[in-house]
């Protein structure tokens, strides 16, 4: 069974800095990733796919890279709005999440 | 554009059943596999269930299988979940979704406001 474990569980920068979250699988030969960021109240919205492929609407600032077992979703410039959970996924596992704070 | 409205949860008793319905609209339903995913207060989503598009075919997480059952009605575009020996860690908000991407990579990109189900005594 595959496990995805996200580091860190809580991330605490500023506006400006630079964001490094990152999904480890337990299986190694998974090929794909996806993120998502979830802010209170509300239902996940979905930031990457296919571990890199940001989805629509979604600035630029937000990157995903990465091959099985580890992948990494990096916001270059955080900006206010970015504060908020963000989950990695793939297929029918979810990681615990990471808090990025400010 | 798609729309996904989730209804029919509620409190409920331990034990007890409960079914839980998904009108859609703006996509071809018969066409999509659908899932739903649930996710319970203070924690991360949890996927629950499918049906595949190709024969309706089903799966569904360990934690539920044996007791839950997704369905789906094409003629009405509607998607359910029909819940029984419904336990205190059933309790979640419920999400239907549309599948996205392959069999093996999936992911999905429109979420509705999904329905809550709390089970206690």
């Amino acid at each position: 069974e595959n496990v995805l474990m996200q580091s860190p569980g809580t991330l605490s920068l500023s506006p400006g800095a630079r964001a490094t979250l990152s999904c480890r699988a337990t299986q190694s030969d998974i090929t794909s990733m996806t993120w998502y960021q979830q802010k209170p109240g509300q239902a996940p919205r979905l930031i990457i796919f296919d571990s890199s492929t940001r989805a629509p609407g979604v600035p630029a600032r937000f990157s995903g890279t990465g091959s099985g077992p580890d992948f990494t979703l990096t916001i270059s410039s955080l900006q206010s709005e970015d504060f908020a959970l963000y989950y990695c996924n793939q297929r029918d596992k979810f990681g615990q999440g990471t808090r990025l704070e400010i | 554009q798609v729309q996904l409205v989730e209804s029919g949860g509620g409190v409920v008793q331990p034990g007890r059943s409960l079914r839980l319905t998904c009108r859609t609209s703006g996509f071809t339903f018969s066409e999509n596999s659908m899932h739903w995913v649930r996710q319970s207060p203070g924690k991360g989503p949890e996927w629950v269930a499918v049906v595949w598009s190709y024969a309706g075919h089903t799966d569904y997480a360990d934690s539920v299988k044996g007791r839950f059952t997704i369905s789906r009605d094409i003629s009405k575009s509607t998607l359910y979940l029909q819940m029984t020996s419904l336990r205190v860690e059933d309790t979640a908000k419920y999400y239907c979704v549309p599948h996205r991407g392959s069999y093996s990579n999936w992911y999905f990109d429109v979420w509705g406001r999904g329905t809550l189900v709390t089970v206690s005594s």
